[in-house]
């Protein structure tokens, strides 16, 4: 199966809370990142958790991580149509400079007006 | 920030031809670059880590003598791909692992190849 799960959809109404959800399987994963495409651009780094850690915030964007679940999930906080992307969750075993990142599906997040 | 181009953007060429992406990291100096695969509605899939200097590491599957990967200098990486069939369509995308941050890979903006 899928190392890293996403759903594939997400829609929310303009200023309202988006969280896009992921789940792992690598218990042995030190860094989870969540990465936003935009059409022809490249990935773009959003936030990283370190493993140990539970919570992280960053402006808008909260990420929390339940290691003993495997559960990571992004929230975007008054969420804008410029939000509009494919999200990716992705995890790594030693940080991502060693070696390659395992990445979901994506989920595409939708706003409605 | 640290900026990655790739050439060229889209490519078609027909089967049984060679292709050849580069990767560029253009404001810094990358050991490590990663290619990736991505089909429609996928996710990305690593197919080799490419070292500047040393033979590229593959994942299992990846065929190496198909998916040729040549490292020569700290900002180019070089994708080939020889024979090029149909089903060898797809996009590629490379990253970079920016020197000096353990978290940060830093992405190209893809190439569309379609093979006919």
């Amino acid at each position: 199966g899928e190392d890293v799960e996403q759903s594939l959809f997400l829609s929310v109404r303009e200023g309202d809370s988006s969280v896009i959800n992921c789940t792992y399987t690598d218990s042995s994963s030190t860094y989870l990142y969540w990465y936003k495409q935009e059409p022809g651009a490249g990935l773009q780094l959003l936030t990283y958790i370190f493993s140990n850690m539970d919570m992280k915030q960053d402006q808008r964007l909260t990420v929390l991580l339940n290691k003993k679940d495997k559960h990571l999930s992004l929230r975007i906080a008054d969420t804008q149509t410029g939000d509009s992307a494919i999200y990716f969750c992705a995890e790594s075993i030693s940080g991502g400079g060693a070696d390659g990142l395992t990445f979901g599906k994506g989920t595409h997040l939708i706003i409605q007006p | 920030g640290a900026v990655v181009s790739q050439h060229p953007s889209w490519v078609i060429c027909k089967s049984g031809t060679s292709v050849k992406i580069e990767c560029r990291s253009l404001d810094f100096q990358a050991t490590t670059m990663f290619w990736y695969r991505q089909f429609p509605k996928q996710s990305l899939m690593l197919m080799a880590t490419s070292n500047e200097g040393s033979k590229a590491t593959y994942e299992q599957g990846v065929e190496k003598d198909k998916f040729l990967i040549n490292h020569a200098s700290l900002t180019l990486s070089t994708l080939t791909v020889t024979s090029a069939h149909p089903e060898d369509s797809s996009f590629y995308i490379c990253s970079a692992h920016f020197p000096g941050f353990p978290y940060e890979q830093y992405f190209g903006p893809g190439t569309r190849l379609t093979v006919t």
